[in-house]
């Protein structure tokens, strides 16, 4: 069974770009949530989609979206990038919403310089 | 939501045992997570503590206070594989499934 996979695995961008990371969960998962971590933070919630519906959003801005498909792959965008974007976005999936274990991805690396 | 703290850092010998605290404080809890995640790679899940006691599974064991807030990963017979960090987690009754991340516990086997 493949494991959850995350594209593209590392990114570089400028401030002031937008950019889309996407995250395909393991077959037959309908919950996706989207973390980032960075080393001064550790590993913070963005949002979590289950059925193509957010059902949980944390405290970020407006500047950072979500949206998931009818095949239970999710994307994430950034606009406006600011240099303290730069982080590790993971992307975690579960089979049901009750999010006893996630899997996750490897990651996408972003740099914004 | 929550509070959680675990050490930044913590160093051992191959083949001894290390025991990784966690605290928290939270308004409702219902569950906590530990996750072991070496550089570069993704989080890996490691146990689930919903009721108090311990977790045994293999050379890892999970113990869960929950009248205390706290919670210890213990590792056993260490090995340099198990240098990574490892991340304690806290769901509560908040009406979100989704738990919060401490920042983690860099643990280091040397020789």
């Amino acid at each position: 069974k493949a494991g959850v996979t995350q594209t593209p695995r590392y990114l570089i961008k400028t401030r002031g770009q937008q950019v889309t990371l996407s995250c395909s969960p393991i077959s037959g998962h309908r919950s996706v949530s989207w973390y980032q971590q960075t080393p001064g933070q550790g590993l913070q919630f963005l949002f979590e989609y289950f059925s193509e519906t957010q059902r949980n959003k944390g405290n970020f801005p407006g500047r950072f979206s979500g949206r998931q498909f009818s095949n239970s792959r999710s994307e994430m965008n950034v606009s406006t990038l600011e240099l303290g974007d730069s982080a590790l976005y993971l992307c975690a999936s579960s089979p049901e919403g009750g999010y006893t274990e996630a899997f996750f991805g490897q990651g996408t690396r972003l740099t914004v310089v | 939501g929550q509070n959680i703290d675990q050490p930044t850092e913590m160093t051992a010998t191959e083949g001894a045992i290390v025991q990784i605290n966690c605290t928290y404080q939270t308004s409702g809890f219902n569950g906590l997570f530990w996750y072991q995640q070496h550089a570069g790679e993704a989080p890996t899940f490691l146990s689930y503590n919903v009721l108090d006691g311990l977790e045994e599974k293999g050379r890892f064991s999970s113990f869960l206070s929950r009248s205390k807030g706290y919670s210890y990963l213990l590792l056993k017979e260490l090995q340099m594989k198990d240098s990574a960090s490892y991340l304690c987690a806290v769901r509560d009754h908040g009406g979100s499934y989704i738990p919060t991340f401490g920042r983690g516990t860099s643990l280091i086997v040397h020789p």
